[in-house]
């Protein structure tokens, strides 16, 4: 059975703080891995990663993936209020684009 | 372009009622799939349909039927709601974004049942 966990659960910084969100895999046929982002409705996709070493960026978010490890992290520098919100790992080893959900780390930046 | 859209917002119901969770997608989606997210628990695969007129069995199927009406439109019934089927449902169709595939969410349903 495909597995996907988190860490940690959930995580308090200030802003302006660095943080970093783990994620780890055991899956029988790897595809993709996908971070979102949940903010009290429905998740946003972040980033999709294939290959590994390759750091994937979009302004203070980056993520990177160690396939031969079986995980990722998910980077945010210089965090805001704005970033708080329950970041959720898939991974997408199934067939017809199924993924594989964590159960999320819940981010609370506080001013 | 309205991607994902779900209908109701909001429901409750008794135990015992039944009810259709409608969700419908513009993008030209050939897979959607249904989710429910309890607290603590993450995102679990009710069903999916991988193309119009198959569906199959996702991760917690017990208590659901699901009808993929055509492309657009794929729908999640419950028929004798239990306390234990309250919780957030999603719905979501997969598509390509920079040559690689992902799900698309629409905005949820929550479901209240007493």
């Amino acid at each position: 059975e495909d597995k996907v966990v988190q860490s940690p659960l959930s995580l308090v910084v200030h802003e302006g703080d660095t943080v970093t969100l783990n994620c780890s895999y055991e899956v029988t046929n790897f595809r993709s891995l996908l971070w979102y982002k949940q903010e009290k409705k429905a998740p946003t996709f972040l980033f999709m990663l294939t290959s590994s070493g390759i750091e994937k960026k979009s302004g203070r978010l980056s993520s990177i993936l160690d396939k031969k490890e079986l995980f990722s992290i998910l980077n945010i520098t210089a965090t805001q209020t704005g970033d708080s919100a329950v970041y959720l790992c898939a991974e997408g080893g199934g067939s017809n684009y199924k993924l594989t959900f964590g159960k999320g780390t819940l981010l609370t930046v506080n001013p | 372009n309205a991607g994902v859209t779900q209908t109701p917002k909001f429901q409750v119901l008794k135990t015992g009622q039944s009810m259709t969770l409608q969700c419908a997608q513009d993008m030209n989606h050939n897979s959607m799939y249904w989710y429910r997210q309890d607290p603590g628990m993450g995102l679990r695969l009710i069903y999916y349909s991988a193309s119009e007129g198959t569906t199959d069995k996702g991760e917690v199927p017990n208590g659901y039927n699901v009808s993929r009406l055509n492309k657009r439109e794929f729908s999640l019934r419950l028929e004798s709601a239990a306390p234990s089927q309250t919780s957030v449902y999603f719905c979501a169709s997969a598509g390509r974004v920079a040559g690689s595939e992902t799900q698309y969410f629409g905005p949820g349903t929550r479901l209240l049942v007493l």
